[in-house]
């Protein structure tokens, strides 16, 4: 138990559909993180917001849309995804994002992602 | 950019050998951090490094920081059957954290 919950951990989905990952962290961290996992990849950034605000996007295509409600709370719009999208989706958390990162972060389980 | 070359890609090893992997990059890092990642789970922070020439240890594992601040490596001793996974290192730079490709530990018993 990281302390970072992300559901669902699994997720099969049509290039048609929208859905959406969730991540919950219980740490009273002000930064949060979205990861790509991909074989035989290193983890890819995707977005990281700092109390609340995005600081980065790293030429994410927009089916991918992120939304930080509040510090503790990011989810992952995913719609009209390609096949090539299929991944293990990874929330962290860290005390502070920017210059204040050490590099700490507390990964959650993954969400496993699958497009057909 | 900003990258690690992490070896080997893969160990096949027995129960009860030494393990060692390393990083390295042609960039300097504040702080080198090594993960690991079992099956079917996120990745969690084993040791982080935050000063040149540091050594430390966590139970079995030992890691150091290189006195360039361009590499680090990771040792496992006495590996046991909980220890396959995948081991990742990390470094921090100005504000970005940069992930190696991993290593993939087998463990035959």
């Amino acid at each position: 138990e990281t302390g970072v919950t992300q559901t669902p951990r699994h997720l099969v989905m049509g290039m048609t559909n929208k859905k959406s990952l969730k991540c919950e962290q219980h740490l009273g961290h002000n930064a949060m993180y979205w990861y790509k996992q991909s074989a035989k990849k290193p983890l890819e950034l995707m977005f990281v917001y700092s109390l609340e605000e995005r600081v980065e996007n790293n030429s994410v295509p927009s089916r991918f849309s992120p939304e930080c409600p509040n510090s503790s709370h990011l989810f992952l719009h995913l719609h009209t995804l390609q096949p090539e999208d299929s991944a293990l989706y990874l929330c962290a958390s860290s005390r502070e994002g920017g210059w204040g990162n050490t590099g700490e972060l507390f990964f959650g389980e993954g969400s496993r992602l699958t497009v057909l | 950019g900003q990258q690690l070359n992490q070896s080997p890609q893969s160990m096949f090893i027995q129960e009860g050998e030494d393990v060692s992997m390393n990083c390295t990059s042609s960039s300097i890092f504040n702080t080198w951090l090594w993960y690991k990642q079992d099956p079917g789970e996120g990745p969690v922070l084993l040791i982080a490094l935050y000063k040149a020439g540091e050594l430390t240890s966590n139970g079995r594992l030992t890691a150091q920081f290189g006195i360039t601040r361009k590499d680090s490596f990771l040792n496992i001793s006495a590996s046991i059957p909980s220890d396959v996974g995948i081991y990742f290192c990390a470094a921090q730079g100005a504000q970005k954290l940069v992930f190696g490709q991993g290593t993939r530990l087998t463990i035959n018993p």
